[in-house]
């Protein structure tokens, strides 16, 4: 069965310390995977996105790696700051038009 | 330069009741989706507008309808609702094409209860 695994526990890191967050997949084959910030009662957030072909996307404070062949992105926040703190969740795109299939989320919590 | 909006932010039905969420896209966008978020879950898709019509539809019962109006502005309708249709529907607006490599702009969200 398809799924897409992000891990269900908190990350609870420290300021200044760099977070990093997993997202693996089975029986998916996507063309683009995304990643989204959520805060508490508010949507989703677009973040980044990183196409199949591409190893690693940087946005200011923010990397992507995407592994086809470990089907497994990667995303990292360096110098982690309080207001990083919310969910995370992956996204991937297959097939055409503009559907996402999304994981579960992971909570960051990033402490003084 | 508006965002996308949805209406109402909260709404509490009984079960059996029909709702209406509606949505307005970003400016500029002319694709919405709907996806349906349960508790501490992740978002799932539930279908997809463009040129007012239903492009794609994930895995959920003919309950669920909607539409696109001219104004590129969507509506998600669900009848005979049942408990486990609470959860936050969020509206997402995107541009068509480019074989979807697109972001999602999502608006807050409706939570719907059920009683």
């Amino acid at each position: 069965s398809q799924k897409i695994e992000q891990n269900s526990e908190a990350l609870n890191i420290q300021e200044g310390k760099t977070a990093t967050l997993t997202c693996n997949y089975t029986n998916y084959s996507p063309a683009y995977l995304q990643w989204y910030r959520q805060d508490p009662g508010r949507g989703p957030v677009f973040l980044l996105l990183i196409r199949e072909n591409e190893k690693e996307k940087r946005k200011e404070r923010l990397k992507v790696t995407f592994d086809t062949t470990l089907k497994q992105s990667l995303f990292h926040i360096t110098a982690s700051q309080p207001a990083d703190s919310a969910t995370y969740l992956c996204a991937l795109h297959t097939g055409t038009a503009s559907k996402l299939t999304f994981g579960t989320g992971t909570r960051l919590q990033v402490t003084l | 330069d508006a965002g996308v909006t949805q209406s109402p932010t909260h709404l509490i039905k009984t079960r059996g009741q029909q709702v209406t969420l509606r949505c307005s896209p970003k400016s500029g966008h002319d694709t919405v989706s709907w996806y349906q978020q349960a508790l501490g879950q992740g978002p799932q898709f539930i279908f997809q507008y463009y040129e007012e019509e239903e492009r794609q539809r994930g895995n959920f019962p003919d309950r669920f309808s909607g539409h696109q109006f001219p104004n590129y502005s969507s509506e998600l309708n669900v009848n005979a609702l049942l408990l486990g249709d609470s959860a936050l529907y969020l509206c997402a607006s995107s541009h068509w094409g480019g074989q979807g490599a697109s972001a999602q702009h999502f608006g807050d969200g409706t939570r719907l209860s059920i009683l």
